[in-house]
């Protein structure tokens, strides 16, 4: 059973990075089968796919357009982890975030984090 | 992108009756090399992320009660509660993920009549 268990702040100014980091448990991030997702949640837009990160003999990322040019994902070996940063937030931004893993659907989902931007 | 399109926005059933969602994406979601359906369901309570109950259209996720049943092919799938549970009030997701963005449906908002 993979467990994934977010990280991370609850507030973040306008204009500044939003910053998430997902461990994983039972699963490595370098797995040749799964991929890495980040997916956010608000009242008005619902369930919105961010991105993903994963590796088949190389890393790949794939982005959603609408945050392409303010995203990134990115995968720590070292720690079996991935992340989550998000450049330039306005309010627009404040949703619940959560991470999740890919395999056909998404069997594994973080506990979500509540990311709210104001000043 | 694919557009996925639930049905209806909202559903009130009698408990032990069935409940039927319906799910339309904007394209195909069949993959034609392997003959399989890209599209997942996943149940939603308050304040949990979302849990997967079926996957390649019409795979029961392991755990998940025989009750949960999914079906349909192409651009058309249903899910399927056949006998209606207190415990199954919840909001009902579909998605595809036949290529990125991996697009949700909008939900459906099941309740108890």
């Amino acid at each position: 059973q993979v467990q994934l268990q977010q990280s991370g702040p609850g507030l973040v100014k306008p204009s500044q990075t939003l910053s998430l980091t997902c461990a994983i448990y039972g699963d490595s991030v370098s797995s040749n089968s799964a991929a890495w997702n980040w997916i956010r949640q608000t009242p008005s837009r619902g369930l919105q796919w961010l991105g993903r990160t994963y590796y088949r003999s190389k890393w790949y990322n794939d982005y959603a357009v609408s945050v392409k040019s303010r995203i990134s994902i990115n995968p720590d070996t070292s720690k079996n982890q991935f992340s989550l940063q998000l450049n330039s937030v306005t309010p627009e931004d404040t949703a619940v975030y959560y991470c999740a893993r890919q395999e056909g659907g998404y069997k594994s989902w973080g506990q979500g984090t509540l990311v709210t931007v104001s000043s | 992108d694919i557009v996925m399109t639930q049905s209806p926005d909202s559903l009130a059933v009698s408990l032990g009756e069935r409940a039927t969602i319906n799910c339309k994406s904007s394209q195909s979601v069949l993959y034609s090399s392997n003959n399989k359906n890209y599209l997942a369901w996943y149940q939603q309570k308050p304040g949990q992320p979302p849990k997967l109950l079926i996957y390649w259209a019409s795979t029961r996720e392991s755990g998940v009660p025989d009750r949960f049943s999914g079906s349909g092919s192409g651009t058309d799938f249903t899910l399927t509660i056949s006998s209606l549970q207190a415990e199954d009030v919840a909001v009902y997701y579909c998605q595809h993920y036949y290529n990125p963005p991996y697009t949700f449906g909008q939900g459906t908002k099941l309740e108890i009549k």
